[in-house]
């Protein structure tokens, strides 16, 4: 099976820092996936990539980035933490051209102070 | 641009009896469509997918779903609630191969000794 690793499942940061949420998997998928999950609004998309050098926004990118230099990992970074960037975050993934479903990651639950 | 509607955010049954989690979809293609659920501080775990294939899905622990394009519904069924199908339902439509979704808001589903 697929592991999709998120190393900090709580993390608390204050308002201005810059932030990193890691994301690694072991099996070479090429989609990669950030969401966001705020009570109320289900899981949002932040960005997304298809493969090395691809990256896309989602529908909540702004104050938000990734860079994909290998299959493994899809980093997302918060450029300077907000309060409204306090939210539980996932990553998942999924082989090209095989929507059988995401392979989701344990979840980050991040508080901006 | 796709786009999916959970009808219920709170279903409550009592043990044993019959489950009935509504979800409408949009999309401008043929989608694939899913079911997830969420337990408490928990990542998502995939319960079933519709991929274009037979319209009646089954899933993991009991549930199942109907894809009807006439009706653009696939809605979440289980003949007989356990305790612990308390949890968050998610429903999800994706463009088939990429893997791009789109998420419901999530139906929290109690279910009463």
């Amino acid at each position: 099976d697929v592991k999709v690793t998120q190393s900090s499942r709580y993390l608390v940061k204050r308002t201005g820092e810059k932030v990193f949420l890691e994301c690694v998997q072991d099996m070479d998928h090429e989609n990669m996936f950030w969401y966001r999950q705020d009570l109320g609004h289900g899981l949002r998309l932040i960005h997304y990539s298809y493969g090395v050098q691809d990256t896309n926004k989602g529908e909540v990118s702004d104050g938000y980035s990734v860079s994909r230099s290998n299959t493994e990992d899809l980093p997302l970074t918060l450029e300077s933490a907000a309060s409204s960037q306090t939210s539980v975050y996932f990553c998942a993934t999924l082989r090209r051209g095989h929507n059988y479903g995401y392979t989701f990651g344990s979840g980050t639950r991040l508080t901006v102070v | 641009a796709q786009s999916v509607t959970q009808l219920d955010s709170h279903v409550s049954v009592s043990e044993g009896t019959p489950v009935l989690l509504r979800c409408n979809y949009s999309s401008s293609y043929s989608p694939s469509l899913f079911w997830y659920v969420q337990h408490p501080n928990k990542g998502l775990q995939l319960l079933l997918k519709y991929t274009s294939a037979a319209t009646l899905v089954k899933g993991i622990n009991g549930f199942e779903a109907e894809f009807k394009k006439s009706e653009t519904s696939f809605h979440l069924t289980k003949p007989s609630a356990h305790m612990s199908d308390a949890a968050e339902y998610f429903c999800v439509v994706s463009d088939t191969n990429a893997g791009k979704s789109t998420f419901g808001d999530g139906t929290t589903l109690t279910v009463k000794p």
